[in-house]
């Protein structure tokens, strides 16, 4: 049974500074790892998509890579920015998703 | 690209009731999936439709929950009779076969 893990729970940091989330799994049989975004009170934003025979995505600031061997995924996210605080959620699966409970990410001014 | 619609966005109702939720994929999606998300859990899966055809309902307490999908299109979660755990965000999202999974605004059920 796939098991998702998300360290840290919350993250607090100042505007500017570079950050990583991290996601571990215990089924390294995956399809695919996608990571979303979740604002209070709203649905998830996919932000990257990465398929089993992938180590990297990237999309402007973001960058997440995956290490099937490992059962791990990291969000990387550079030059932080207040509007980047959110909930951020990393789900993992062959047939369907599973979800981790998620990175509560506060940036500050 | 129209996004997952969903209604309502809010529900509030009593132990006991039933409440129906509605969702409209993105047009083309083929499978379609409802979550529930409990206030700070991530979401979990309770059914998966291929076209009209259920893939997974492992999770779908299916002595009280139901769920179709019309003409392999838009779906509808019922709920009867409910509970106090009902209380969550049910979220609907879509995708293509194997791809990325897209997310509507969610109902927020409040049971009383």
């Amino acid at each position: 049974k796939q098991e998702v893990t998300q360290i840290p729970a919350a993250l607090s940091v100042p505007e500017g500074e570079n950050l990583v989330l991290n996601c571990s799994f215990t089924d390294s049989a995956i399809y695919n790892l996608q990571w979303f975004r979740q604002d209070p009170g709203k649905g998830l934003t996919s932000l990257l998509l990465i398929q089993s025979s992938q180590r990297e995505q990237t999309s402007g600031r973001l960058n997440a890579s995956l290490d099937k061997s490992s059962g791990r995924s990291t969000l990387y996210i550079a030059a932080s920015q207040p509007g980047d605080s959110a909930t951020y959620l990393c789900a993992a699966g062959f047939q369907k998703l599973v979800f981790g409970t998620g990175t509560r990410l506060l940036v500050s001014p | 690209e129209a996004g997952v619609a969903q209604s309502p966005r809010y529900k509030i109702i009593e132990k006991r009731q039933s409440v129906a939720f509605w969702c409209n994929p993105i047009s083309g999606h083929a499978t379609l999936y409802w979550y529930q998300q409990i206030l700070g859990q991530g979401p979990k899966l309770l059914i998966q439709f291929q076209n009209n055809g259920v893939v997974d309902d492992s999770q779908l307490p299916k002595d009280r929950f139901s769920a179709e999908r019309l003409k392999g299109v838009d779906s509808t979660l019922k709920i009867q009779p409910a509970k106090l755990e009902d209380s969550a965000v049910y979220l609907c999202a879509s995708s293509l076969e194997g791809r990325a999974e897209y997310f509507g605004p969610g109902t927020r059920l409040l049971v009383l």
